[in-house]
């Protein structure tokens, strides 16, 4: 299996444009979730999806953040608008299923606003 | 809730030194614990884990843990460590029955040639 697949790996982009980050999960697993990580504040959980439907957003930090996932193989998470303090990296992780509590997590996007 | 402590931000270790790396946690149920490890411009991967049984758990590249429930903690040790630990590593808890993962703030290990 070629693992978690995140694109882009790098982004910049200018303050108030919208931003889109894109993950494919591994086959067969029916968990998904976002992360951010920074310098600050650590590993942030931001949402989690389970076999497709959104279980916990507390993370989400405000409106100008959504995710989705249309079908098991692929989410995205869109930041509009963007601001400088959007920087950071984000990643996906999927895990197998209820009790395998391993999550597997993809190389990251790391995402510049200027 | 569930919280995890990492006290150490970073561990500067001689080569083929031994290390410990400290977690506590805190959590008012049972949870399984992890160990994961971040190599620079990577994801992190999951070096170890409990989840029942022995409360000592080895990793394949001779990291070991051990859970101890009266002192909520689950120190990660390494008794000769290698350049190619270097890494952060982050402490994480599950309460049994979810899949909510609660990370610590990560250890930066610097192993020193």
């Amino acid at each position: 299996d070629a693992g978690v697949i995140q694109s882009p790996r790098h982004e910049v982009t200018e303050m108030g444009q919208e931003v889109t980050l894109r993950c494919k999960p591994i086959s067969g697993h029916d968990y998904l979730f976002w992360y951010r990580q920074t310098m600050m504040r650590g590993l942030e959980l931001l949402i989690y999806f389970n076999n497709n439907v959104p279980i916990d957003d507390s993370g989400m930090p405000e409106d100008r953040f959504s995710a989705k996932m249309p079908n098991a193989s692929f989410s995205t998470l869109k930041i509009q608008p963007s601001e400088p303090r959007d920087s950071a990296v984000y990643f996906c992780a999927s895990s197998l299923s209820a009790g395998s509590y391993e999550q597997y997590f993809g190389p990251g996007t790391r995402l510049t606003v200027t | 809730a569930q919280s995890v402590t990492q006290l150490d931000s970073q561990v500067p270790v001689f080569e083929e030194a031994p290390v410990e790396l400290r977690c506590n946690y805190s959590s008012s149920v049972s949870v399984y614990l992890f160990w994961y490890v971040q190599y620079p411009n990577q994801g992190l991967q999951l070096l170890l884990k409990y989840l029942s049984g022995s409360t000592l758990v080895e990793s394949i590249n001779g990291f070991e843990a051990e859970f101890n429930k009266s002192q909520t903690s689950f120190h990660l040790r390494k008794p000769s460590v290698h350049i190619s630990d270097t890494a952060e590593y982050f402490c994480a808890v599950v309460p049994g029955g979810y899949q909510k993962v609660t990370f610590g703030t990560g250890t930066k290990l610097q192993v020193i040639p």
